[in-house]
């Protein structure tokens, strides 16, 4: 069985200022890692993703995630945040060919 | 084709009464997937279908919930005798299937919100 843990339910963090939303998952098997973002009213969209390959992959608007198999953890990094950042984050597992398991969410509000 | 659709986007019914939501996904994806959002908390899996066959089914699906996908295409999910509790996101998404060689990532559509009073 799989699941993920997101550490942090809110991040308040400044505009321009660097942040990195925590995840840590536990699989028995080799897993593909997601993250997904909820803008306020709209639906799921695809962050970036780890299926092989480079441990580092990063998404067109500049977040970037490191898969770390020793540490079981795909923390989300940006290294300067912009008020339309402001959504809800999950981070997912998923065996491969199957359903995905999601993490709570972490929520991150951007201080002007 | 633009992505995964879902009808309605929004439901408000009394409790007791049935429900029916649709989901037509990505043209060329052999795969469809249910899952159920509710307040402060991440999707929660609740069945998948690869072409027409249902392959896995959630704990969570009641026997007051089905789904189907009769052509290998759209699907329904419908709920029966609604209940408070059901008040929820319901949010479909699609994927190719490692059979197909494409790589296997899950689209979302955009849910269809449904509050039960």
């Amino acid at each position: 069985a799989q699941s993920v843990t997101q550490l942090d339910s809110q991040v308040p963090v400044f505009e321009e200022a660097p942040v990195e939303l925590r995840c840590n998952y536990s699989s028995s098997v080799s897993v593909y890692l997601f993250w997904y973002v909820q803008y306020p009213n709209q639906g799921l969209q695809l962050l970036l993703k780890y299926l092989s390959g480079s441990t580092l992959v990063e998404s067109i608007n500049g977040f970037e995630a490191e898969f770390n198999k020793s540490q079981t953890s795909f923390h989300l990094r940006k290294p300067s945040v912009h008020i339309s950042d402001t959504a809800e984050y999950f981070c997912a597992v998923s065996g491969g060919d199957d359903k995905i398991i999601f993490g709570k969410g972490t929520r991150l509000h951007i201080l002007p | 084709d633009t992505g995964v659709s879902q009808d309605p986007r929004h439901k408000i019914t009394k409790r007791g009464q049935n429900v029916t939501f649709r989901c037509d996904p990505i043209s060329e994806h052999n795969r469809l997937y249910w899952y159920r959002q509710t307040l402060g908390q991440g999707p929660e899996f609740l069945t998948y279908f690869q072409n027409e066959a249902q392959l896995e089914k959630s704990r969570l699906l009641s026997d007051r919930f089905s789904a189907e996908r009769p052509k290998g295409s759209f699907s329904t999910l419908e709920i029966q005798r609604t209940e408070q509790g059901d008040s929820a996101m319901y949010l479909c998404a699609s994927s190719p299937g490692l059979s197909s060689g494409m790589e296997e990532t899950q689209y979302f559509g955009p849910g269809t919100r449904l509050l039960v009073l």
